[in-house]
């Protein structure tokens, strides 16, 4: 069955930090993984990675995608408190998207 | 920008009740989703829609109906609800033929069953 899990499900920084947000994926014909950050009500799009390696960056968020073992990584520099927020992992198959059930950021002042 | 709506942000029913959840986007997107977001478990597809009146199950219809009349309004109907179907739910659209690509997610219905 495929699946996408996220770690850690929660995690608790003060601005200035750097964090890591993990995602690794089993699906049957891949085609990208998304990363949607989701502050109050609507998710919003932050990357989309469809190749091994090739680093997406926007501002202080950057991500990477790793077909050979199967996971993806979130990374924000100089955490905010405005980065307080979930972040979701989503995996899209051939026929579907699955998404993780996400990481719970909180960053305190 | 595209702009995705649900007709209501909070709404509490009782238990037997029919809901309706409304979803109307503004972008001419062929796709449009439901979602269940619930703790612990992330979001799961409820029902999708290619086009109109076409409808497809999602990972867990069970107890859940759909209706695409109109390219930009895709309607999720609950016959009778219960109280395990109180969770939050998100509508979204995509624009191309495929099945997801970016998705534009609407702001949400927090639906209580009582």
């Amino acid at each position: 069955e495929d699946k996408v899990v996220q770690s850690p499900l929660s995690l608790v920084v003060h601005e200035g930090d750097t964090v890591t947000l993990n995602c690794s994926y089993e699906v049957t014909n891949f085609r990208s993984l998304l990363w949607y950050k989701q502050e109050k009500k609507a998710p919003t799009f932050l990357f989309m990675l469809t190749s091994s390696g090739i680093e997406k960056k926007s501002g202080r968020l950057s991500s990477i995608l790793d077909k050979k073992e199967l996971f993806s990584i979130l990374n924000i520099t100089a955490t905010q408190t405005g980065d307080s927020a979930i972040y979701l992992c989503a995996v899209e198959a051939l026929l579907d998207m699955r998404f993780g059930a996400g990481t719970r950021l909180t960053v305190k002042p | 920008d595209v702009k995705v709506t649900q007709s209501s942000r909070y709404l509490v029913k009782r238990t037997g009740e029919k809901v309706f959840l409304e979803c109307v986007q503004d972008m001419d997107h062929e796709n449009m989703f439901w979602y269940r977001q619930d703790p612990g478990l992330g979001l799961r597809l409820i029902y999708f829609s290619y086009d109109v009146k076409m409808k497809e199950k999602g990972d867990i219809p069970e107890g859940y109906s759909v209706s695409r009349e109109k390219k930009e309004r895709f309607s999720l109907i609950l016959e009778s609800a219960s109280t395990n179907q109180t969770s939050m739910y998100l509508c979204a659209s995509s624009l191309y033929p495929r099945v997801t690509e970016k998705l534009f997610f609407g702001s949400g219905t927090q639906l209580s069953v009582l």
